[in-house]
């Protein structure tokens, strides 16, 4: 079973420019959630998305937006970067939502590079 | 609010060594699940072990085990006759379902930082 992807898996942008970063999960997972993870402030929550519907959002500013298709593919959209965008972004996918399903998988990552 | 610490920024071990890492946590819930991943130079995170809050039998796998101690609220780490291979960052991280509307995210510890040398 092919694992978790991310592309690209690097990215170099300039302050100000937006961002699309995308995510196809594990065969089967409808569940997918974002984290984005900095030398300073470790690996914290940005998302998650279950049957095309954002299910919950962690603390981090409207400039951060995603999306998940019908086939559980999803994007998340960072618009008018800034210098402390620069980061690894993670995602992860797991089967279901709750209960002993929970164990979420994770990608390799896009690192992102603000100049 | 969920909080995960792992006090140990940072540890050096020669190989062959056993090594603990530690982590404790702080949640009002009483159902709740705790993680730990492993982090190579590659950047992909790794699941190594999930325990349910109901759950606190001792585990091992291999060169790996896992002590959970509901009354001190930790769910240490502990690898057993350390390899060069096992250098990554490791985080321990806390889930708490939520039933009704069926979301959980995870909340990370900063990350321990394990140097294992010939």
């Amino acid at each position: 079973k092919a694992g978790v992807t991310q592309t690209p898996r690097y990215l170099i942008k300039t302050r100000g420019q937006q961002v699309t970063l995308s995510c196809s999960p594990i065969s089967g997972h409808r569940s997918v959630s974002w984290y984005q993870q900095t030398p300073g402030q470790g690996l914290q929550f940005l998302f998650e998305y279950f049957s095309e519907t954002q299910r919950n959002k962690g603390n981090f500013p409207g400039r951060f937006s995603g999306r998940q298709f019908s086939n559980s593919r999803s994007e998340m959209n960072v618009s008018t970067l800034e210098l402390g965008d620069s980061a690894l972004y993670l995602c992860a996918s797991s089967a279901t939502l709750q209960g002993r399903d929970n164990e979420q998988f994770f990608g390799p990552g896009t690192r992102l590079t603000v100049l | 609010a969920q909080k995960v610490t792992q006090a140990q920024t940072e540890i050096s071990v020669v190989e062959k060594e056993d090594v603990t890492l530690d982590c404790v946590y702080e949640t009002r819930d009483t159902t709740y699940y705790l993680f730990w991943y492993k982090q190579p130079p590659s950047g992909e995170l790794v699941f190594l072990i999930r325990r349910n809050s109901f759950d606190e039998q001792n585990e091992i796998s291999g060169r790996y085990s896992w002590n959970f101690q509901k009354s001190t609220s930790s769910f240490n780490f502990t690898i057993t006759a350390s390899q060069v291979v096992d250098s990554a960052v490791y985080f321990c991280a806390l889930s708490q379902p939520k039933m009704n509307s069926g979301y959980s995210t995870l909340t990370f510890g900063k990350g321990t930082m394990l140097l294992v040398s010939p």
